[in-house]
């Protein structure tokens, strides 16, 4: 499996602050990806990055930023947290465009209040 | 209509018994199929992909793909209720993405 770490594990925060959640790998992988999970919708792809400060969105993207200066991280930034964004939020991972396997890191779970 | 849809569940399934998951895609151009298993309260964990028509067998999982269908199905045969969790299709969109399906509850009854 691929070693990626995501910090903190769990947030609570306040609507109108700024967030920040990390995600680091150790397996060289080009690609990255955060996703959030809510009940009812699975896994919806918020950004993703594929190489070093190249970031596109994805379906999800509105009060999300990234930023990617190094391979290994990838942050994701809530800019103005609502309680909307309340949420369990994913990074992945994928070596490259050969095979399209991503493994996941643990979750934080966002709570906006 | 969704771009990947599953049936939500929850499957409740006899210990021992074949536990089959289907998921259907709607992108013809889909190349890259796979199944995550996600516990509750836990990342999701890739446990089959495939990515030509036919079978593909990995001890008690196979995955079964038919893309003039345009399904995927996961076969567990000998179902264990350590097999209980939430199971994801992914399929492959152009641009490096994977397309999810919401997945379905398994419940395998002891």
């Amino acid at each position: 499996d691929a070693g990626i770490t995501q910090s903190p594990r769990h947030k609570v925060t306040e609507t109108g602050t700024p967030v920040t959640l990390r995600c680091h790998q150790t397996e060289n992988h080009r690609y990255m990806y955060w996703y959030r999970q809510d009940p009812g919708h699975g896994l919806r792809l918020i950004h993703y990055s594929y190489g070093v400060k190249d970031t596109d969105k994805g379906e999800v993207s509105d009060g999300y930023s990234v930023s990617r200066s190094k391979t290994e991280d990838f942050l994701l930034t809530l800019e103005s947290a609502t309680s909307s964004q309340t949420s369990v939020y994913f990074c992945a991972s994928q070596r490259g465009l050969e095979k399209y396997e991503q493994f996941f890191g643990p979750g934080t779970r966002l709570t906006v209040l | 209509q969704k771009e990947v849809e599953q049936n939500s569940g929850p499957l409740s399934v006899p210990e021992g018994a074949i536990a089959s998951l289907n998921c259907t895609y709607s992108d013809r151009g889909s190349q890259s199929f796979f199944w995550y298993r996600q516990y509750s309260g836990k990342s999701p964990e890739l446990i089959m992909f495939i990515y030509s028509n036919g079978d593909k067998e990995d001890g008690r999982f196979t995955a079964q793909l038919n893309k003039a269908s345009q399904y995927v199905s996961l076969l567990i045969r000998d179902s264990q209720p350590s097999d209980s969790a939430t199971y994801l299709c992914a399929v492959n969109r152009r641009n490096y993405q994977l397309i999810w399906g919401a997945g379905t509850k398994l419940i395998i009854k002891p």
